[in-house]
């Protein structure tokens, strides 16, 4: 399967802990893409690399958040000291170096913060 | 700042009924790129097709059409006769590439098909 893949596909965690989440993208993509997404709502962008440059990132990824591409292949996404808020699926996406090409996705990791 | 609405939230169709969903979008950048895609039950977002501002004709795929107009700044999408597995939640979203390599993307909230066999 060549695909963009997630891990883990669930998460459930009491509030207050610490979370990662990885992501593998399609291997010829440059960028790497991370998306939060609600119940009854689009996915909204929380920030972007090429290659391992972190070129954006959104007012919604606060301090507790941090998102890494080390070598420019797989992510992570970590999310410090968790809130019931953070619950949502946590959705990457990946695609060639600029806007026009489409993005390929991933099948999300649910968090749940109880 | 880019906007994407998607005014229809929910719709039902009977299946072999042709429905098309909305899209309108905003932005103040002439380069720009149009998306549609497909959330089904399951979860994972599929790619259905792009669209550059500088290509204003329409495409036909099968029985997916789409409709761009920039003078109304609408991307709209028509299922011909539609089928019980195009159930699903239908996605459109903007895409603007600014000079240095920062992109923006903005998804709409979506429009919820369902076909009644």
């Amino acid at each position: 399967d060549t695909g963009v893949s997630q891990d883990p596909r669930h998460k459930i965690t009491k509030r207050g802990q610490n979370v990662t989440f990885r992501c593998d993208p399609i291997s010829e993509h440059n960028r790497l893409y991370w998306y939060r997404q609600t119940l009854g709502q689009g996915p909204e962008f929380l920030t972007y690399f090429q290659n391992e440059a972190q070129l954006e990132k959104s007012r919604l990824l606060s301090d507790r958040f941090s998102a890494e591409r080390p070598k420019g292949s797989f992510s992570t996404l970590e999310i410090q000291r968790t809130e019931q808020g953070d619950s949502a699926m946590y959705l990457c996406a990946s695609s060639f170096t600029d806007g026009s090409y489409e993005q390929y996705f991933g099948p999300g990791t649910r968090l749940t913060v109880t | 700042a880019q906007k994407v609405t998607q005014a229809q939230t929910e719709i039902s169709v009977v299946e072999k009924e042709d429905v098309t969903l909305d899209c309108v979008y905003e932005t103040r950048d002439t380069t720009y790129y149009l998306f549609w895609y497909k959330q089904p039950p399951s979860g994972e977002l599929v790619f259905l097709i792009r669209r550059n501002s500088f290509d204003e004709q329409n495409e036909i795929s099968g029985r997916y059409s789409w409709n761009f107009q920039k003078s109304t700044s609408s991307f709209n999408f028509t299922i011909t006769a539609s089928q019980v597995v195009d159930s699903a939640v239908y996605f459109c979203a903007l895409s603007v590439d600014y000079s240095g390599g920062y992109q923006k993307v903005t998804f709409g909230t979506g429009t919820k098909l369902q076909v009644i066999p």
